[in-house]
C-alpha cells in the first residue's frame, strides 16, 4: 500500500514549456487535491476533485488545468510555465470514511527558469 | 480569501522544553487538523479535531479545538530532536462534502540537542 505517489520528484522547465504532474493513490479515496507550497504561505489549493468525474477550482487555479483520469489518478498540467509557478506541488487524497483527513504525497519540486 | 493566522512563525528551543503553537481565524471551522512536514517530505497528519472544546492527545502531542470554533492550539511536551519540522494547522469551513481545507502559514520548529 504505497498511499499517494507523485511523479516526477524534481523538474526544471524553461518559461513557456508545458508539463504534466502525475498523482496516484491506492487507498480507494474519492476526493483528490492539488496544492502548491511557497515559503511562508502554507499550502494553497489549486484544483480539487470531490469525486471521480468532477473537478473544481481552488484558491489559485490560474495557469493550471487538471484531469481526473479515473478514481486513482489526478494530474496537474502547466500549459505554458512561468517563473511564478516555481514551487513545491503536493497531491492529496481523502476517503469518505476519513472525514476531512487528507493524505499527502511526497511532492514535486518544480523550477521554472 | 479565507485565512488562518498561525503563530509563532518559527521557534528555536532546547531539547526537553515544551512547545505551544496556535491558529486563529475570523471564521468558524467544523474541523481542525494538525500536520507535520519533515524536510523534503509531504505533510503527515498528527491530530484531527471534530468538536468544539475537544482535547485530543497523540503521545507527547496535545491539541484542542477552541470553544468558539475559531481557534486551535497544539502543544508538544518534552521536545526531542526528531520534532524538528514545519507544523501546519488546517481547518474546514462549513459542512460540505468537498473536504476543502484552509492551511495556516506554518510554524517552523528547531530543537537544539
Amino acid at each position: 500500500n504505497a498511499g499517494v505517489t507523485q511523479t516526477p520528484k524534481f523538474q526544471v522547465l524553461k518559461t513557456g514549456q508545458s508539463m504534466t504532474l502525475q498523482c496516484a493513490q491506492d487507498m480507494n479515496h474519492n476526493s483528490m487535491y492539488w496544492y502548491r507550497q511557497d515559503p511562508g504561505m502554507g499550502l494553497r489549493l489549486i484544483y480539487y476533485s470531490a469525486s471521480e468525474g468532477t473537478t473544481d477550482k481552488g484558491e489559485v487555479p490560474n495557469g493550471y488545468n487538471v484531469s481526473r483520469l479515473n478514481k486513482r489518478e489526478f494530474s496537474l498540467r502547466l500549459e505554458s510555465a512561468a517563473p511564478s509557478q516555481t514551487s513545491v506541488y503536493f497531491c492529496a487524497s481523502r476517503g469518505l470514511i476519513s472525514y476531512n483527513e487528507q493524505f499527502f504525497g511526497p511532492g514535486t519540486r518544480l523550477t521554472v527558469l | 480569501g479565507q485565512q488562518l493566522n498561525q503563530s509563532p512563525q518559527s521557534m528555536f528551543i532546547q531539547e526537553g522544553e515544551d512547545v505551544s503553537m496556535n491558529c486563529t481565524s475570523s471564521s468558524i471551522f467544523n474541523t481542525w487538523l494538525w500536520y507535520k512536514q519533515d524536510p523534503g517530505e509531504g505533510p503527515v497528519l498528527l491530530i484531527a479535531l471534530y468538536k468544539a472544546g475537544e482535547l485530543t492527545s497523540n503521545g507527547r502531542l496535545t491539541a484542542q479545538f477552541g470553544i468558539t470554533r475559531k481557534d486551535s492550539f497544539l502543544n508538544i511536551s518534552a521536545s526531542i530532536p526528531s520534532d524538528v519540522g514545519i507544523y501546519f494547522c488546517a481547518g474546514q469551513l462549513g459542512s460540505g462534502n468537498t473536504g476543502k481545507l484552509i492551511f495556516g502559514q506554518g510554524t517552523t520548529l528547531q530543537v537544539k540537542p
